[in-house]
Parts: structure tokens; C-alpha cells; sequence
């Protein structure tokens, strides 16, 4: 089956650090790609929608200064939190919409942990 | 502000037992109701994407049903085997993005 590749899986920094978090379709090419956190015992929020080769769209209430999406080519999508605080510690996920039958696959997702 | 209902929030049950959980939304501006099962560690894997008022859809062991007019689906699982702990996602979208709940945890007991 399909795979996304999320990496990495846990990271730990200090607080006001930047840190990349990558998505990629290994066996897909995926225009879209979406960006999720889960704080705990809360429900997968989707952040924002990545797609290649234009800006992302990002949800209500994110910040789009401090979340940055880069979406250069079909197979990868990053995610860089700016800056990390401590309340930006959390579970963040992605997925990946194979182009071609438009279903969606999920990456294993990354915790941050900012101290 | 959509609101996903998933209950109960976790269950135990004992291998061989047969149990279900439900999975609550709005009714309106329906597309699909998706259920994704996810194992700690790993990736949300998809089990059904249910589309039609009245679906009922079964996968092995595992079987779904949809009913859009009231904004309900119900996951049964028959027979639960130890290797069907996990999370049970299930996901709305309408004219949004998908949109969770957060989720039934699942634990079988050997």
C-alpha cells in the first residue's frame, strides 16, 4: 500500500529554536497535503492544506509567521515551526492525497517536545 | 464550529467478544464519514469512507453503518482478537476538511 514517511518522529528542543518537520509520499505523487496537530486527549485539528508550488492555506486561528509550509515537489511537504515555545509542544501529523484516486494516507507523526 | 462525537472514549473487552461504538455529526452539508483505525507508532490506516445514507460496509471482521439524516455511524467489531487494539478515528467532511473526533480507544483482552 501507499506510504508516507514522517520524520522526524520525535524532537526535543529548547525553546525559541526553529524545527523542520518533513512529509513524503514514497510510492504517490500528492499535490495536496495536509498539516494536523493533536494536543492531548483532543481530536487530530487540521492546521493548514499544503499545495505544491503555491502557498499553503492555513485554518482559522494558526499562524502562518510561525508555522511554515514549503510544498517544492509532489513528494514532499515541510512543516517549520518558528521559534518553538513550550505551548507548541504536541503530536503533529501529516498526510498525503495520492493524486491519482484521491485517497488520503497518513505519515507515523511527530512529537515535539519544546523545553 | 463542526463538532465530531466519538464515544465511548475507551473500552476494554475481553478476546471473543463482539463490540461497537459510535461516531456522531452533523447532518448537514454532508460528503462522506471516514473511519481510520491507528495503532500506537504508526500511521492512521483508512477502513471505510462511507458516502450513502444507509451504507453498511464490512471489512473481515469489522463493519460500519451510516445514517446521514441523523448524523450517526456505528464501527462493530465481531469476535475482537488481541491485534484489534487501537484507536478508532472516524472523520467528517462536508464542504470542509476532514474534521476528527477524537477518537474510541480499544484494548483486548487475552
Amino acid at each position: 500500500g501507499a506510504v508516507v514517511s514522517q520524520h522526524p518522529s520525535w524532537v526535543i528542543c529548547k525553546s525559541g529554536t526553529s524545527v523542520k518537520i518533513e512529509c513524503r509520499s514514497l510510492d504517490f505523487q500528492a499535490t495536496t497535503m495536509f498539516w494536523y496537530r493533536q494536543f492531548p486527549k483532543q481530536s487530530l485539528m487540521l492546521m493548514a492544506t499544503s499545495n505544491e508550488g503555491s502557498k499553503a492555506t492555513y485554518e482559522q486561528g494558526v499562524e502562518k509567521d510561525k508555522f511554515l509550509i514549503n510544498h517544492a515537489s509532489l513528494t514532499l511537504s515541510t512543516l517549520t515551526v518558528t521559534s518553538a515555545h513550550p505551548e507548541d509542544s504536541s503530536f503533529y501529523i501529516c498526510s498525503a492525497r495520492e493524486n491519482s484516486r484521491g485517497e488520503l494516507f497518513f505519515g507515523e507523526g511527530s512529537r515535539l517536545t519544546v523545553l | 464550529i463542526l463538532n465530531v462525537e466519538q464515544s465511548p472514549q475507551s473500552l476494554h473487552v475481553q478476546e471473543g467478544d463482539s463490540t461497537n461504538f459510535t461516531c456522531s455529526f452533523p447532518s448537514s452539508n454532508f460528503y462522506a464519514l471516514h473511519w481510520y483505525r491507528w495503532e500506537t507508532a504508526k500511521s492512521p490506516e483508512a477502513l471505510f469512507v462511507m458516502t450513502l445514507n444507509g451504507d453498511e460496509k464490512k471489512k473481515g471482521r469489522i463493519s460500519a453503518t451510516l445514517n446521514t439524516k441523523e448524523g450517526y455511524s456505528y464501527l462493530y467489531i465481531k469476535g475482537s482478537q488481541p491485534e484489534d487494539s487501537a484507536t478508532y478515528l472516524c472523520a467528517f467532511s462536508g464542504n470542509t476538511p476532514l474534521v476528527f473526533g477524537k477518537g474510541t480507544r480499544l484494548s483486548v483482552i487475552a
